[in-house]
């Protein structure tokens, strides 16, 4: 069965503390994994990653995928209030148009 | 910028009610998407669309059906609403080129409560 496992379930970071957030996946063949940031309203876009070892970059917040251990990490570094919210990984496999989507990280920054 | 627009932030309906969630987005997106969202549980695939009057069942098809007679609206359609439906939905859309290439936008959600 298909399955996105997203890890920690939450976090409570100091602003300025850079965080690492977890994403590993299982899918029949693979074509591609996504980011997603949740704030109060409507998931917004971040990241697509379709291979290993390339990295991602947006201002503070960088991912990059292993495709040989099933897994992708988003870095958030500078840590500011703005950026708490519920990341949401979701990953896609070939010959379907399903999103998996993980539970999410939800993460808090305190001033 | 993409812009998908849901036609209610909140509803409240009752039990046994027909209820009807409505989604546009203003891109010429092919694919649509309707999820519900519970805490624990992420995002559940309810229904899809691929082409007007297509649509594919998600995971949790089961009381929900789902009309898409325009390309720009794709409409969830809870048949007799149950306590068990209180949920977020959410609507999304994507261009065709397969799922791989095309991130999927999101709607601000519509939280529905059924008492």
């Amino acid at each position: 069965e298909d399955k996105v496992v997203q890890s920690p379930l939450s976090l409570v970071v100091h602003e300025g503390d850079t965080v690492t957030l977890n994403c590993s996946y299982e899918v029949t063949n693979f074509r591609s994994l996504l980011w997603y940031k949740q704030e109060k309203k409507a998931p917004t876009f971040l990241f697509m990653l379709t291979s290993s070892g390339i990295e991602k970059k947006s201002g503070r917040l960088s991912s990059i995928l292993d495709k040989k251990e099933l897994f992708s990490i988003l870095n958030i570094t500078a840590t500011q209030t703005g950026d708490s919210a519920v990341y949401l990984c979701a990953v896609v496999g070939s010959g379907t148009y399903k999103y998996i989507f993980g539970t999410g990280t939800r993460l808090k920054v305190l001033a | 910028d993409v812009k998908v627009t849901q036609s209610s932030r909140y509803l409240v309906k009752r039990t046994g009610e027909k209820v009807f969630l409505e989604c546009v987005q203003d891109m010429d997106h092919e694919n649509m998407f309707w999820y519900r969202q519970d805490p624990g549980l992420g995002l559940r695939l309810i229904y899809f669309s691929y082409d007007v009057k297509m649509k594919e069942k998600g995971d949790i098809p089961e009381g929900y059906s789902v009309s898409r007679e325009k390309k720009e609206r794709f409409s969830l359609i809870l048949e007799s609403a149950s306590t068990n439906q209180t949920s977020m939905y959410l609507c999304a859309s994507s261009l065709l080129g397969g799922p791989s290439n095309q991130p999927q936008h999101f709607g601000d959600g519509t939280r529905l409560s059924i008492l």
